[in-house]
């Protein structure tokens, strides 16, 4: 059974600075990751999908790496800004199974001012 | 490109009574899929729609809800009767075809229901 855990639950850290947030699953067995932003009260917005045959992916601030052997994603944060607090998810979608997405519990971030 | 529409976005109600929730999907997705979120957890799936038929509802407590997708576009979810533990937010998505395992999940912003 695939299972999937972020760490850290919660993260909070002064803007400007370079943050990871850490991802890992216990079966390589993927078709991809997904990362997720969550703002309070709000649904789901992805930011990042890595296929498997990828190794990273990158999005303005944002680059997610991918190391499926070894089961861990990152999601990195360049320049941190108070406009990237938020629940930060990841997510993996297995091939085996009825491959839904299988997601962690979430990493809730807050950028102080 | 309009998004996931779902309603309402808030819905408060006792224990025992029903409840349902509607969920439009983005125009020409052929999977549509209900989670259940829990405070402090992540998304937990209860149904995947390919078209009009159940995929997948290996999670859905069917003794209490239950999940159409007549016409194959829009979907309700419906509760009855609500539990205290079935408070959470209840997201819905879309994606182009699920069956291939590369498609992209789009999220509706979700109903939060509290059940007193």
């Amino acid at each position: 059974k695939q299972e999937v855990t972020q760490i850290p639950a919660a993260l909070s850290v002064p803007e400007g600075e370079n943050l990871v947030l850490n991802c890992s699953f216990t079966d390589s067995a993927i078709y991809n990751l997904q990362w997720f932003r969550q703002d309070p009260g709000k649904g789901l917005t992805s930011l990042l999908l890595i296929q498997s045959s990828q190794r990273e992916q990158t999005s303005g601030r944002l680059n997610a790496s991918l190391d499926k052997s070894s089961g861990r994603s990152t999601l990195y944060i360049a320049a941190s800004q108070p406009g990237d607090s938020a629940t930060y998810l990841c997510a993996v979608r297995p091939i085996q199974g009825a491959q839904k997405l299988v997601f962690g519990q979430g990493t809730r971030l807050t950028i102080n001012p | 490109e309009a998004g996931v529409a779902q309603s309402p976005r808030y819905k408060i109600i006792e224990k025992r009574q029903s409840v349902a929730f509607w969920c439009n999907p983005i125009s020409g997705h052929a999977t549509l899929y209900w989670y259940q979120q829990i405070l402090g957890q992540g998304p937990k799936l209860l149904i995947q729609f390919q078209n009009n038929g159940v995929v997948d509802d290996s999670q859905l407590p069917k003794d209490r809800f239950s999940a159409e997708r007549l016409k194959g576009v829009d979907s309700t979810l419906k509760i009855q009767p609500a539990k205290l533990e079935d408070s959470a937010v209840y997201l819905c998505a879309s994606s182009l075809t699920g069956l291939t395992g590369f498609n992209e999940q789009f999220f509706g912003p979700g109903t939060r229901l509290t059940v007193l």
